[in-house]
């Protein structure tokens, strides 16, 4: 079974400038969550998807992340404009279901560095 | 709000040694609580989890017991090998609202022959 896959792997980019990732979950988990990983910290949701509607999405930053998942299954998040702190590595996960004990399969992340 | 404190690192120690990392945390009610490992280069991997109060996870020799009355569910493991080298998540899921994963900020393990 294919795992969680994630692009690009790494990414830089200046402070203002615009980037997206993208994530393909494992085939048939109707859940998607996006995490940010800061250096030194654990990961923190930022965006939890059901099939193509949006569950949590409390710690967005509305202001400049944005995210979607067209027909519930591949997602993208985008960060326009980047600013310094948003460097770090951004997880996707997926899950059968978002509830009870189906786990949270994660991807192996894109790590971005905003100069 | 949900939180999970966790041992700072990083640890080093010698193969064969025995390991214990620290985790307690606040929740309401009773939450799942996991063990999460990250190697280097890949991404986090579920290694055990515990549903309720007592109860013991155990995957590839490591064990956490959900310790309800101290809020604890310290990661061990009797022997460790040079493969164990990497980041290790403490981590509960709250059973209310959306069920979300609330993280550690993770200790990094070095073992060294």
């Amino acid at each position: 079974e294919a795992g969680v896959a994630q692009s690009p792997r790494y990414k830089i980019i200046e402070k203002r400038q615009s980037v997206a990732f993208w994530c393909n979950p494992i085939s048939g988990h109707a859940t998607l969550y996006w995490y940010q990983q800061i250096l030194g910290q654990g990961p923190k949701l930022l965006i939890q998807f059901q099939n193509n509607g949006v569950v949590d999405d409390s710690q967005l930053p509305k202001d400049r992340f944005s995210a979607e998942r067209l027909k519930g299954v591949d997602s993208t998040l985008k960060i326009q404009p980047a600013k310094l702190e948003d460097s770090a590595v951004y997880l996707c996960a997926s899950s059968l279901a978002p509830r009870g004990r189906y786990e949270q399969y994660f991807g192996p992340g894109t790590r971005l560095t905003v100069t | 709000g949900d939180s999970v404190t966790q041992m700072e690192g990083p640890v080093t120690l010698s193969e064969e040694a025995f390991l214990t990392i620290n985790c307690t945390y606040t929740a309401t009610g009773y939450p799942s609580l996991f063990w999460y490992v990250q190697y280097p280069g890949e991404g986090l991997q579920l290694l055990l989890k515990a549903t309720k109060a007592d109860d013991k996870g155990s995957n590839k020799g490591f064990e956490a017991t959900y310790r309800k009355e101290t809020t604890s569910f310290h990661l061990e493991k009797g022997s460790v090998q040079v493969s164990d080298s990497a980041v290790y998540f403490c981590a509960l899921r709250s059973n209310f609202g959306n069920e979300k994963l609330t993280f550690g900020t993770g200790t990094r393990l070095t073992i060294i022959p």
